[in-house]
């Protein structure tokens, strides 16, 4: 079936410079996507989200892009920080799929900042 | 975590027990979650109940039972039929659109 895909498994960074997070889909009717955060041993931690009817939306440090053409979904954070390292899930939903709202994940990009 | 939490964090079981994961919301939610996730990998769905008293399976169900008799508590029992329980289980519940999830229990099969 049809899942949610990241180009990259790992990403070193720098502290201070920006990260950019890829995530590939391959269900172009879905609705919505969430980008969660987890660091070791922790629940996943919710991000940001957008609608399939948004191209950008901005959080704090944050932004998401989403680009329907090619299907892909990216996590852009400003001024990376130690803190930030973790690991990058997307997850999306089709609304059609019923009220459920089950989510499919991706494996997730673990995000490693350079002191 | 918001208001889900879980508990044991750890938890250890010996070969042919069932064990038990407590799930425990604040947030009013009507529909809550279980996951699975194994090193490394992403999460996969074990099951989900939209309402009180109503659950359905998900993508990995075998193995596990649920129950939904209070809206803010939805536990899990790995029962001894679940061949490979070794895994971190997360719960997680579902306001609007958004799920948001526990901590997590890490459960060890000895």
């Amino acid at each position: 079936g049809e899942s949610v895909g990241l180009h990259l498994p790992t990403l070193s960074v720098q502290e201070g410079d920006n990260s950019i997070i890829n995530c590939a889909y391959s269900n172009s009717a879905s609705d919505y996507f969430i980008w969660y955060k987890q660091e070791s041993g922790k629940g996943p931690q919710f991000i940001i989200d957008i609608r399939s009817n948004m191209d950008k939306r901005q959080g704090q440090r944050v932004t998401v892009l989403l680009n329907k053409t090619v299907k892909h979904l990216s996590l852009q954070i400003a001024a990376t920080q130690p803190g930030d390292s973790a690991v990058y899930f997307c997850a999306e939903i089709l609304f059609s799929s019923g009220s459920a709202r089950q989510l499919t994940f991706g494996s997730g990009t673990q995000l490693t900042v350079l002191p | 975590d918001g208001g889900i939490t879980q508990s044991p964090k750890y938890l250890f079981r010996k070969e042919g027990q069932n064990v038990t994961l407590s799930c425990e919301q604040n947030l009013n939610h009507d529909a809550m979650y279980w996951y699975r996730q194994d090193p490394g990998q992403g999460l996969r769905l074990i099951y989900y109940s939209q309402i009180v008293n109503d659950f359905q399976k998900g993508d990995i169900a075998e193995g596990y039972s649920v129950s939904r008799e209070k809206k803010e508590s939805f536990p899990l029992t790995v029962t001894s039929a679940q061949k490979n329980p070794t895994a971190f289980y997360l719960c997680a519940s579902r306001g609007a659109d958004t799920q948001y999830f526990g901590p997590g229990t890490r459960l060890t099969v000895l």
